[in-house]
């Protein structure tokens, strides 16, 4: 069975610039979830769909994240524009609704 | 609030048992425990979980407290490649399934 797939696996921004991350979930999966995990510290998240329904948003900060699920499949997480603070590992998982969840490789992003 | 305690670090010898323990007086009726662990450079993986009884799997076995404050997860014979960071979790069903981390255990495996 695939498992959850991330891309890029590594990006290097300028601080103001805006970066995507990319996740295609396991297949069937209707949950979605977005974390950021900086480094020494536990995954926070940020974002929770059910299928293209957002569940819970409260801290994905709004004014510079933003997140999609295109028709309950794939999402992808947008930075625009990035801090430094912003560098981190971004990872991506999925699961059956109530289910275990499955994450991906992560994207680890460094804002210069 | 969904908040979960656990020791910052723990050590283990090679081939012999490992208890991780974690607070967790918050929990509700119908909220779980799972427990996670991340190797370096990796995302996490999926150990247990229960919810009121122990629970096995190839795994890991979880113990949970009568009063289901606190819950143990036991690594029968610990090898190098269990060194990684362990999180236990409350698991909010009655949210959607939200899986909110603590700040974990980091296990080392001395040979």
């Amino acid at each position: 069975e695939a498992g959850v797939a991330q891309s890029p696996r590594y990006k290097i921004i300028e601080k103001r610039q805006s970066v995507a991350f990319w996740c295609n979930p396991i297949s069937g999966h209707a949950t979605l979830y977005w974390y950021q995990q900086i480094l020494g510290q536990g995954p926070k998240l940020l974002i929770q769909f059910q299928n293209n329904g957002v569940v819970d948003d409260s801290q994905l900060p709004k004014d510079r994240f933003s997140a999609e699920r295109l028709k309950g499949v794939d999402s992808t997480l947008k930075i625009q524009p990035a801090k430094l603070e912003d560098s981190a590992v971004y990872l991506c998982a999925s699961s059956f609704p109530l289910g275990v969840a499955f994450f991906g490789q992560g994207t680890r992003l460094t804002v210069v | 609030d969904a908040k979960t305690t656990q020791p910052n670090s723990m050590e283990s010898n090679e081939e012999e048992p490992v208890h991780l323990p974690c607070n967790h007086s918050t929990i509700s009726g119908t909220d779980y425990i799972h427990w996670y662990r991340q190797l370096p450079s990796q995302g996490p993986e999926y150990v247990i979980h229960g919810l009121t009884s122990n629970v096995n799997n190839r795994m890991a076995s979880l113990a949970i407290a009568e009063d289901r404050k606190s819950s143990t997860l036991i690594l029968h014979r610990a090898t190098l490649r269990d060194a990684a960071v362990y999180y236990c979790i409350h698991y909010l069903g009655n949210q959607g399934g939200k899986l909110i981390f603590g700040q974990g255990t980091e296990l080392s495996v001395k040979p």
